[in-house]
């Protein structure tokens, strides 16, 4: 089945830095790779999602790549900020099945 | 956008006694709701897949006579947790698809119910 796996368990980067959390799947019928915010207590939030038809999505400043070839899809923040503290979890839907599978998740530390 | 409620949103109860969970869609119907469970700094673990008007499919490991699931319309789906032990104690949070139609794959989750068994 499939597989999700999530580098780095925890990041911590100087606030207006960069942040970049990685992905990898294992099956290549994966088509859906969404990317989720959750902060202590409370629901996942859906912040940004890719299918595998594009390459690149970009939100502000949240932008998710993705490398079909590789079979790994990225998360990228610029310019963080405090509120962007949070763990954020990835996943993958395969093709015709909506059940997700998750990553182990990253918890994001923006220090000040 | 689409929203799913969940009741109540925390629970303490006795070790042996049944609680029941409730997840609801609000402004749209969901024939498809998932229930997860999730322990402190642990990703999300998907229990079950609950379908309208048919039997829930269950993940490899769940007590299927533990963790009861109805999904009798297509705006409720409820989780019970019988005999509840204090190992039991967790985050539990459901989600819900649009309608197949729709397509959007996206999932709207519930607030989430924290369970403690004393």
């Amino acid at each position: 089945g499939e597989n999700v796996e999530q580098h780095p368990s925890t990041l911590s980067v100087q606030e207006g830095d960069s942040a970049v959390i990685k992905c990898t799947y294992s099956d290549s019928a994966s088509n859906y790779f969404p990317w989720y915010k959750q902060e202590l207590g409370k629901r996942p939030q859906l912040i940004i999602d890719i299918r595998s038809n594009v390459g690149e999505k970009k939100d502000q400043r949240i932008a998710v790549t993705l490398n079909k070839t590789a079979k790994h899809f990225s998360l990228h923040i610029t310019e963080t900020q405090p509120e962007d503290s949070a763990v954020y979890f990835c996943a993958a839907s395969i093709r015709g099945n909506y059940q997700l599978i998750w990553g182990a998740g990253t918890k994001l530390i923006i220090k000040p | 956008g689409a929203v799913v409620s969940q009741h109540p949103s925390w629970v303490i109860c006795k070790s042996g006694t049944s609680v029941k969970i409730e997840c609801r869609s609000l402004d749209f119907q969901a024939t498809t709701m998932f229930w997860y469970r999730q322990f402190p700094k642990q990703s999300l673990m998907l229990m079950a897949t609950s379908n309208e008007g048919s039997k829930a499919t269950y993940e490899q490991g769940v007590e299927k006579d533990k963790f009861l699931i109805n999904h009798a319309s297509l705006t409720l789906s409820t989780l019970t947790v019988t005999s509840a032990h204090p190992e039991d104690s967790s985050f539990y949070i459901c989600s819900a698809e649009d309608l197949p139609g729709l397509r959007t794959y996206e999932q709207y989750f519930g607030p989430g119910t924290r369970l403690t068994v004393t």
